[in-house]
């Protein structure tokens, strides 16, 4: 799997956008980009991915550059619930219905948002 | 509502006890995962199952032992051998179709060792 490298730390105003930036320089044709976060003592929660096109869903927009080697998680309006911190990760497409490739987790970005 | 079950969320054991942590799933998903994730650090896989019956090593398996007789359950125990035991521990599970497969986690065991 690609490496990815993310900012140890980043804050945010509340009601702001939260721009959370990821470079993958290494990553191939055939891997996905992945966003999960954890707040405090919890278990990760996906948030979204994408392969080469823009992605948007209820929680988060994930915008990848044209040549895939960055990407950025976009939360539009920050609360200070979304405090946590967030993990980018890049992972080949499943090949198989058992969905049984490993997550490779690095220290991600811890995300603060100010009141 | 449907998810994953870990238990407890803080097990306080003496060195040299094995210990079994609990991971339940009614997802009906295939694949069940077992990290461990030590304080400011990312996730390492332990062991992983992709069906009943079956189960592969992940990253740092040494002192750790799994079994999958369910679909629904996949408990971790984490043996006396395992030299520095006390870290949270999280349990997950997916279901591949294709280009989307995330993971689902659980809440986590908290596993302190004395």
């Amino acid at each position: 799997d690609a490496k990815t490298t993310q900012p140890p730390s980043m804050d945010c105003a509340e009601g702001r956008a939260a721009n959370l930036p990821c470079n993958h320089s290494t990553i191939s044709g055939n891997e996905y980009v992945y966003w999960y976060r954890q707040i405090h003592s919890q278990g990760p929660q996906y948030i979204i991915h994408g392969l080469k096109n823009n992605e948007t869903n209820e929680m988060a927009s994930l915008i990848i550059t044209e040549d895939r080697k960055s990407s950025t998680l976009i939360l539009p309006h920050a609360t200070l619930r979304d405090t946590a911190v967030y993990y980018c990760i890049v992972r080949a497409r499943a090949i198989s219905n058992f969905g049984n490739e490993k997550l490779t987790f690095g220290t991600g970005t811890r995300l603060t948002i100010i009141p | 509502d449907g998810g994953i079950t870990q238990s407890p969320k803080y097990l306080f054991r003496k060195e040299g006890q094995n210990v079994t942590l609990s991971c339940e799933q009614n997802l009906n998903h295939d694949a069940m995962y077992w990290y461990r994730q030590d304080p400011g650090q990312g996730l390492r896989l332990i062991y992983y199952s992709q069906i009943v019956n079956d189960f592969q090593k992940g990253d740092i398996a040494e002192g750790y032992s799994v079994s999958r007789e369910k679909k629904e359950s996949f408990p971790l125990t984490v043996t006396s051998a395992q030299k520095n035991p006390t870290a949270f521990y999280l349990c997950a599970s997916s279901i591949g179709t294709g280009e989307s497969y995330e993971q689902y986690f659980g809440p986590g065991t908290r596993l302190t060792v004395t």
